[in-house]
């Protein structure tokens, strides 16, 4: 059961390339969200979804983009990465909002450095 | 908006000792708390949960933590550490919406 996968494991994006984060689950879990971790900051969410199609802002949106085209992927876009982008970013799932109790499962986790 | 409040950034203890965490968070109603634990370079694991029920809740790895409504808190316990539980450990508020508040973190060191 690989749960959530999150590739690449690292990167090093020079200012102003795109790339994208990927996140898959195979939990079929309706509930996906991305996370960036800072030191002394803990985690703060940048976007989630709650089902195939819908997704929403959390704490730290700007820079970043998503889409839920099926219930397993949940791609994190970067359009022009910014040395303040550099964080260690997570996804996690869960079968409904962790907001209402639910336990979220995470991936391992994308270092990823902005030069 | 719920916050989570973790004031201990970095706690060190002794092998076999009792360890406690701290963690307090603000919102009128009774939220849902967790607390996870992150091993170096690993992404987070549950640790234990609480709803509702009784204040004293179990989780893995000899895990305990509980609810104190009148403290605004849900520390986390455990009566003799292993070397193996150095990792940071988060706590985290659910406020029945759709989005989870996690705490800055508690980065635990065992020495021997």
């Amino acid at each position: 059961n690989a749960g959530v996968t999150q590739t690449p494991k690292f990167q090093v994006l020079k200012t102003g390339q795109s790339m994208t984060l990927q996140c898959a689950q195979d939990m079929n879990h309706e509930y996906m969200s991305w996370y960036r971790q800072d030191p002394g900051m803990g985690l703060r969410l940048i976007h989630y979804s709650v089902g195939a199609g819908i997704t929403d802002q959390g704490e730290v949106p700007n820079g970043y983009n998503v889409s839920r085209s099926t219930t397993e992927d949940f791609p994190l876009r970067l359009l022009s990465a910014a040395p303040s982008q550099t964080s260690v970013y997570f996804c996690a799932s869960s079968y409904s909002s962790p907001g209402r109790g639910q336990p979220q499962h995470f991936g391992d986790g994308t270092r990823l450095s902005i030069l | 908006a719920q916050s989570v409040t973790q004031p201990d950034i970095h706690i060190t203890v002794s092998e076999g000792a009792s360890l406690e965490l701290r963690c307090n968070y603000s919102y009128g109603a009774t939220p849902y708390l967790f607390w996870y634990v992150q091993s170096p370079g690993q992404g987070l694991q549950l640790l234990l949960k609480y709803f509702s029920g009784d204040t004293l809740v179990q989780g893995i790895k000899g895990f305990e933590a509980e609810f104190k409504r009148s403290q605004s808190s849900f520390n986390l316990r455990k009566p003799s550490v292993h070397w193996s539980d150095a990792a940071e450990y988060f706590c985290a508020v659910g406020e029945g919406n759709e989005k989870l508040t996690f705490g800055t973190g508690t980065r635990l060191t065992i020495i021997p």
